[in-house]
Protein backbone atom coordinates (compact mmCIF):
# COMPACT_ATOMS: atom_id res chain seq x y z
CA UNK A 1 0.00 0.00 0.00
CA UNK A 2 1.09 3.81 -0.08
CA UNK A 3 0.38 4.78 3.59
CA UNK A 4 2.58 4.54 6.61
CA UNK A 5 2.23 0.53 7.77
CA UNK A 6 2.71 -0.52 11.28
CA UNK A 7 3.64 -3.91 12.81
CA UNK A 8 2.45 -5.54 14.59
CA UNK A 9 -0.84 -4.15 14.70
CA UNK A 10 -1.66 -5.34 18.24
CA UNK A 11 1.19 -6.68 20.87
CA UNK A 12 0.59 -7.70 24.43
CA UNK A 13 3.35 -8.63 26.45
CA UNK A 14 4.93 -9.50 30.43
CA UNK A 15 6.13 -6.49 32.71
CA UNK A 16 9.62 -6.55 32.04
CA UNK A 17 9.63 -7.78 28.53
CA UNK A 18 11.52 -5.31 25.88
CA UNK A 19 9.12 -4.71 22.71
CA UNK A 20 9.92 -3.72 19.08
CA UNK A 21 7.66 -1.65 17.20
CA UNK A 22 8.27 -1.46 13.40
CA UNK A 23 7.15 1.58 10.98
CA UNK A 24 7.60 1.62 7.39
CA UNK A 25 6.83 4.96 6.00
CA UNK A 26 5.70 6.38 3.13
CA UNK A 27 8.24 5.87 0.22
CA UNK A 28 10.13 9.39 -0.69
CA UNK A 29 9.06 10.88 3.07
CA UNK A 30 12.06 12.17 4.39
CA UNK A 31 10.61 12.81 7.94
CA UNK A 32 9.29 10.27 10.57
CA UNK A 33 7.61 10.61 14.06
CA UNK A 34 6.46 8.36 16.35
CA UNK A 35 3.43 8.79 18.90
CA UNK A 36 1.63 8.06 21.88
CA UNK A 37 -1.51 7.74 22.43
CA UNK A 38 -3.05 6.59 25.46
CA UNK A 39 -6.90 5.48 26.18
CA UNK A 40 -8.62 8.55 25.28
CA UNK A 41 -5.78 11.22 24.96
CA UNK A 42 -4.70 13.01 22.53
CA UNK A 43 -1.27 12.17 20.59
CA UNK A 44 2.02 13.06 23.19
CA UNK A 45 4.90 13.02 20.79
CA UNK A 46 8.16 10.70 21.42
CA UNK A 47 10.76 11.40 18.88
CA UNK A 48 11.32 12.90 15.21
CA UNK A 49 13.91 11.34 12.72
CA UNK A 50 14.11 14.36 9.48
CA UNK A 51 17.26 13.04 6.90
CA UNK A 52 20.67 12.12 7.87
CA UNK A 53 20.22 14.40 10.79
CA UNK A 54 21.00 13.40 14.11
CA UNK A 55 16.81 12.18 15.87
CA UNK A 56 15.26 14.87 18.29
CA UNK A 57 14.35 12.83 20.89
CA UNK A 58 12.92 15.44 23.35
CA UNK A 59 9.56 13.14 24.12
CA UNK A 60 10.93 10.04 24.89
CA UNK A 61 9.33 9.35 28.21
CA UNK A 62 12.51 7.32 29.91
CA UNK A 63 15.64 5.94 28.90
CA UNK A 64 13.79 2.31 28.33
CA UNK A 65 12.77 3.91 25.34
CA UNK A 66 14.82 3.88 22.20
CA UNK A 67 14.49 4.41 18.17
CA UNK A 68 16.39 3.86 15.13
CA UNK A 69 15.59 4.66 11.69
CA UNK A 70 17.84 2.43 9.15
CA UNK A 71 19.03 3.44 5.71
CA UNK A 72 16.30 7.01 6.28
CA UNK A 73 13.01 4.69 6.01
CA UNK A 74 11.89 1.68 8.02
CA UNK A 75 12.10 2.22 11.87
CA UNK A 76 11.98 0.76 14.95
CA UNK A 77 10.99 2.07 18.37
CA UNK A 78 11.57 -0.28 21.35
CA UNK A 79 10.55 -0.13 24.72
CA UNK A 80 12.80 -1.75 27.35
CA UNK A 81 11.58 -3.34 30.38
CA UNK A 82 7.98 -2.53 29.59
CA UNK A 83 5.86 -1.34 32.64
CA UNK A 84 2.30 -1.29 32.85
CA UNK A 85 1.67 2.37 32.10
CA UNK A 86 3.68 1.72 28.63
CA UNK A 87 0.17 0.55 27.60
CA UNK A 88 -0.76 2.47 24.49
CA UNK A 89 -1.10 2.98 20.88
CA UNK A 90 2.26 3.77 19.34
CA UNK A 91 1.24 5.85 15.88
CA UNK A 92 3.61 6.12 13.56
CA UNK A 93 3.88 9.41 11.25
CA UNK A 94 5.83 10.53 7.77
CA UNK A 95 6.21 13.20 5.68
CA UNK A 96 8.08 15.02 2.90
CA UNK A 97 9.99 16.96 5.31
CA UNK A 98 9.60 20.32 3.89
CA UNK A 99 7.56 23.21 5.30
CA UNK A 100 3.83 23.15 5.33
CA UNK A 101 3.60 19.59 4.24
CA UNK A 102 1.25 17.26 6.52
CA UNK A 103 1.86 13.99 8.66
CA UNK A 104 0.46 10.89 7.50
CA UNK A 105 0.42 8.21 9.87
CA UNK A 106 0.06 4.13 10.30
CA UNK A 107 -3.07 2.80 12.15
CA UNK A 108 -0.55 2.41 14.71
CA UNK A 109 0.21 -0.76 17.22
CA UNK A 110 -1.95 -0.82 20.30
CA UNK A 111 0.48 -2.67 23.25
CA UNK A 112 -1.06 -3.85 26.05
CA UNK A 113 1.31 -4.38 29.00
CA UNK A 114 0.05 -7.41 31.59
CA UNK B 1 -13.00 22.58 24.74
CA UNK B 2 -11.03 21.11 27.37
CA UNK B 3 -10.95 17.27 28.26
CA UNK B 4 -9.96 14.74 30.66
CA UNK B 5 -9.11 10.99 30.28
CA UNK B 6 -12.03 9.54 28.20
CA UNK B 7 -14.36 12.54 29.06
CA UNK B 8 -13.76 14.22 25.27
CA UNK B 9 -16.38 16.65 25.00
CA UNK B 10 -19.10 15.57 22.33
CA UNK B 11 -20.63 17.28 19.49
CA UNK B 12 -23.83 15.59 18.39
CA UNK B 13 -25.51 16.46 14.73
CA UNK B 14 -28.41 15.80 12.93
CA UNK B 15 -27.22 14.24 9.83
CA UNK B 16 -27.56 16.54 7.07
CA UNK B 17 -26.84 19.84 9.45
CA UNK B 18 -23.51 21.49 9.48
CA UNK B 19 -21.30 20.55 12.23
CA UNK B 20 -18.69 23.43 14.13
CA UNK B 21 -15.91 21.64 15.91
CA UNK B 22 -13.58 24.03 17.81
CA UNK B 23 -9.88 24.10 18.87
CA UNK B 24 -7.93 26.90 20.86
CA UNK B 25 -3.95 26.35 19.81
CA UNK B 26 -1.40 27.05 22.03
CA UNK B 27 1.60 28.22 21.10
CA UNK B 28 1.50 32.06 19.06
CA UNK B 29 4.06 31.04 16.90
CA UNK B 30 2.84 28.32 15.70
CA UNK B 31 2.41 28.87 11.79
CA UNK B 32 0.70 25.67 10.54
CA UNK B 33 -2.01 24.05 11.57
CA UNK B 34 -3.76 20.38 10.58
CA UNK B 35 -7.25 18.79 11.22
CA UNK B 36 -7.24 15.41 11.86
CA UNK B 37 -10.04 13.02 11.91
CA UNK B 38 -9.26 9.78 13.92
CA UNK B 39 -11.96 6.67 13.70
CA UNK B 40 -11.91 3.68 16.36
CA UNK B 41 -8.77 1.29 15.76
CA UNK B 42 -7.54 3.62 13.19
CA UNK B 43 -4.78 6.39 12.93
CA UNK B 44 -5.10 10.14 12.55
CA UNK B 45 -6.55 10.61 8.81
CA UNK B 46 -5.81 14.06 7.59
CA UNK B 47 -8.56 16.53 6.74
CA UNK B 48 -7.46 19.70 6.14
CA UNK B 49 -4.69 22.04 6.75
CA UNK B 50 -3.75 25.75 6.79
CA UNK B 51 -0.82 28.26 7.05
CA UNK B 52 -0.96 31.20 9.41
CA UNK B 53 -0.84 33.45 6.20
CA UNK B 54 -4.45 32.61 5.47
CA UNK B 55 -7.57 32.69 7.60
CA UNK B 56 -10.08 30.41 6.10
CA UNK B 57 -9.07 27.35 3.59
CA UNK B 58 -12.04 25.31 2.12
CA UNK B 59 -12.39 21.74 1.34
CA UNK B 60 -14.56 19.58 -0.32
CA UNK B 61 -17.28 20.02 2.34
CA UNK B 62 -14.79 20.94 5.20
CA UNK B 63 -13.67 24.67 5.87
CA UNK B 64 -11.24 25.26 8.46
CA UNK B 65 -11.11 29.16 9.80
CA UNK B 66 -7.99 30.82 11.73
CA UNK B 67 -8.23 33.39 14.31
CA UNK B 68 -4.56 34.47 14.84
CA UNK B 69 -5.72 37.13 17.32
CA UNK B 70 -7.40 34.42 19.98
CA UNK B 71 -5.69 31.25 18.91
CA UNK B 72 -8.78 29.95 17.58
CA UNK B 73 -8.95 27.00 15.01
CA UNK B 74 -12.15 25.35 13.31
CA UNK B 75 -13.88 23.05 11.59
CA UNK B 76 -16.64 23.30 9.79
CA UNK B 77 -17.97 20.49 8.07
CA UNK B 78 -21.00 20.71 5.59
CA UNK B 79 -24.28 18.25 5.32
CA UNK B 80 -22.72 16.38 8.22
CA UNK B 81 -23.42 12.58 6.98
CA UNK B 82 -22.97 9.25 9.56
CA UNK B 83 -19.71 8.66 7.95
CA UNK B 84 -17.64 11.50 9.55
CA UNK B 85 -18.85 10.42 12.86
CA UNK B 86 -14.93 9.98 14.80
CA UNK B 87 -12.62 11.88 17.23
CA UNK B 88 -11.54 15.28 15.50
CA UNK B 89 -8.29 16.69 16.51
CA UNK B 90 -6.68 20.05 15.67
CA UNK B 91 -2.61 20.31 15.43
CA UNK B 92 -0.22 22.92 15.66
CA UNK B 93 3.60 23.09 14.65
CA UNK B 94 5.96 25.25 13.63
CA UNK B 95 7.17 25.61 10.32
CA UNK B 96 5.54 22.84 9.24
CA UNK B 97 8.59 20.48 9.62
CA UNK B 98 8.73 19.75 13.58
CA UNK B 99 6.85 17.50 15.87
CA UNK B 100 2.82 18.07 15.79
CA UNK B 101 1.38 19.46 19.33
CA UNK B 102 -2.16 18.11 19.50
CA UNK B 103 -5.20 18.85 21.25
CA UNK B 104 -7.69 16.94 23.19
CA UNK B 105 -9.88 15.81 20.51
CA UNK B 106 -13.78 16.23 20.20
CA UNK B 107 -15.80 13.36 19.17
CA UNK B 108 -18.34 13.90 16.62
CA UNK B 109 -21.93 11.80 16.61
CA UNK B 110 -23.99 11.94 13.81
CA UNK B 111 -27.86 11.24 14.48
CA UNK B 112 -29.35 9.39 11.50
Amino acid sequence: GAGVSQSPSNKVTEKGKDVELRCDPISGHTALYWYRQSLGQGLEFLIYFQGNSAPDKSGLPSDRFSAERTGGSVSTLTIQRTQQEDSAVYLCASSLGRNNQPQHFGDGTRLSIL
Amino acid sequence: GESVGLHLPTLSVQEGDNSIINCAYSNSASDYFIWYKQESGKGPQFIIDIRSNMDKRQGQRVTVLLNKTVKHLSLQIAATQPGDSAVYFCAENYSGNTPLVFGKGTRLSVIA
